[in-house]
């Protein structure tokens, strides 16, 4: 099982800051297999990210994914008040398909 | 627009089977570039991927789970549903499906439901 360690736990930003997200994997995902998703209090999470840099459907352009092997970022370009959540990221490479074990990012 | 919506019993018994079911509306299941997973959620911690089927009714189990889970899909209702055996304290969790996108080597989740809370507890 890919194991995916997430960095840090809690990310403490203010509106209009950048906010750089990690996500490591316990081996290389083959093909960039690796997705992202936010979660608020009482919601399910939203798919903003998949195959390490595509943006789902809908999502604004300050939300921007990179990354390959081992090694993947989420990058919030200026942070809007909406966005202060929880991110999760997941790898689809192999199954079973496993979810780091997310960062909160709060408002400072 | 595609919706899920969960449904089934918010208190199981320890021992006991769970049974949830997953009604896509606005949407078919029988698409043929997606899955239907179920995820859940334990109270204050993260995300487990419990398992997905295609409409043909190939299933796709997380080992850890395997030998108590079982999905199936129901095509003239639309709907899909988890079956978890022999549940314990541990299984008490938020469930929620989700549409699972299977193409181009994409197997992320796009569209999940709302979440259905669930509690083992005698």
């Amino acid at each position: 099982e890919i194991v995916l360690t997430q960095s840090p736990g809690t990310l403490s930003l203010s509106p209009g800051e950048r906010a750089t997200l990690s996500c490591r994997a316990s081996q290389s995902l083959s093909s960039s297999y690796l997705a992202w998703y936010q979660q608020k209090p009482g919601q399910a999470p939203r798919l903003l990210v998949y195959g390490a840099f595509s943006r789902a459907t809908g999502i604004p352009d300050r939300f921007s994914g990179s990354g390959s092997g081992t090694d993947f970022t989420l990058t919030i370009g200026r942070l809007e008040p909406e966005d202060f959540a929880v991110y999760y990221c997941q790898q689809y490479g192999t199954s079973p398909w496993t979810f780091g074990q997310g960062t909160k990012v709060e408002i400072k | 627009q595609l919706q899920l919506q969960e449904s089934g019993p918010g208190l199981v018994k320890p021992s006991e089977t769970l049974s949830l079911t997953c009604t896509v509306s606005g949407g078919s299941v029988t698409y043929s570039s997606y899955y239907w997973g179920w995820i859940r959620q334990p109270p204050g911690k993260g995300l487990e991927w419990i398992g997905s089927i295609y409409y043909s009714g190939d299933t796709y189990y997380n080992p850890s789970l395997k030998s108590r889970v079982t999905i199936s899909v129901d095509t003239s209702k639309n709907q899909f549903s988890l079956k978890l055996s022999s549940v314990t304290a541990a299984d008490t969790a938020i469930y929620y499906c989700a549409r699972q996108i299977a193409v181009a080597d994409t197997y992320a989740f796009d569209i999940w439901g709302q979440g259905t809370m669930v509690t083992v507890s005698s």
